[in-house]
């Protein structure tokens, strides 16, 4: 069955360290996939798209890794902040029309 | 140029009563999408729509939803004869034809 899964358990780093969360999909062979940002009670924000021939795509503190073998994209967060402190969601789109299938996220917890 | 815009951002609902939920997209795109976050669940597609057009609905219950995008004012997500289950908070995300989406802030559903 198809399925994309992220860290269910919460992730808790120390101010300045770096913060990587995992995203794996099974029976999927999308073009790209996306990670969002999402804090209680608003909507996700979008952060990075990568697609399937891009190994690497960084903006920021922000650095994104996709990996079509493995069926699997890594999120990183260097030198992170406690503003970083949220709910990473990654997606990918299952038929190239928008439609986006979630992750459950992984929370994020920085502390100062 | 406003972001997505959603409302009610809450509405209550008595079990067997109607909800309508609207969405305004970004200026200049075309393509709208819903959403359902359970409490403690991760994003879940229900339909795609562009103007005048359901796209995909595959994501949708078979009976008592439904979504709309007509050619003037906002999409509208219905749900009829609401139940407890549907207590979630619902988002629309709009894009331009291209990949990256942006969410509104949601409508959260309490359904008594």
């Amino acid at each position: 069955s198809q399925k994309i899964e992220q860290n269910s358990e919460a992730l808790n780093i120390q101010e300045g360290k770096t913060a990587t969360l995992t995203c794996n999909y099974t029976n999927y062979s999308p073009a790209y996939l996306q990670w969002y940002r999402q804090d209680p009670g608003r909507g996700p924000v979008f952060l990075l798209l990568i697609r399937e021939n891009e190994k690497e795509k960084r903006k920021e503190r922000l650095k994104v890794t996709f990996d079509t073998t493995l069926k699997q994209s890594l999120f990183h967060i260097t030198a992170s902040q406690p503003a970083d402190s949220a709910t990473y969601l990654c997606a990918l789109d299952s038929s190239n029309t928008g439609k986006l299938i979630f992750g459950q996220g992984t929370t994020l917890q920085v502390k100062p | 140029n406003a972001g997505v815009m959603q409302n009610p951002r809450h509405l209550v609902r008595r079990r067997g009563q109607e909800a309508r939920l609207r969405c305004s997209p970004m200026k200049g795109h075309s393509h709208v999408y819903w959403y359902r976050q359970l409490p403690e669940e991760g994003l879940k597609f229900m339909v795609y729509l562009q103007k005048e057009n359901i796209i995909d609905e595959s994501g949708m219950p078979k009976e008592r939803f439904s979504a709309e995008f007509p050619k003037e004012g906002p999409s509208i997500l219905r749900i009829q004869q609401v139940v407890r289950g549907d207590s979630a908070a619902y988002f629309c995300a709009s894009s331009p034809p291209a990949f990256e989406q942006f969410f509104g802030p949601g409508t959260r559903l309490t359904v008594l």
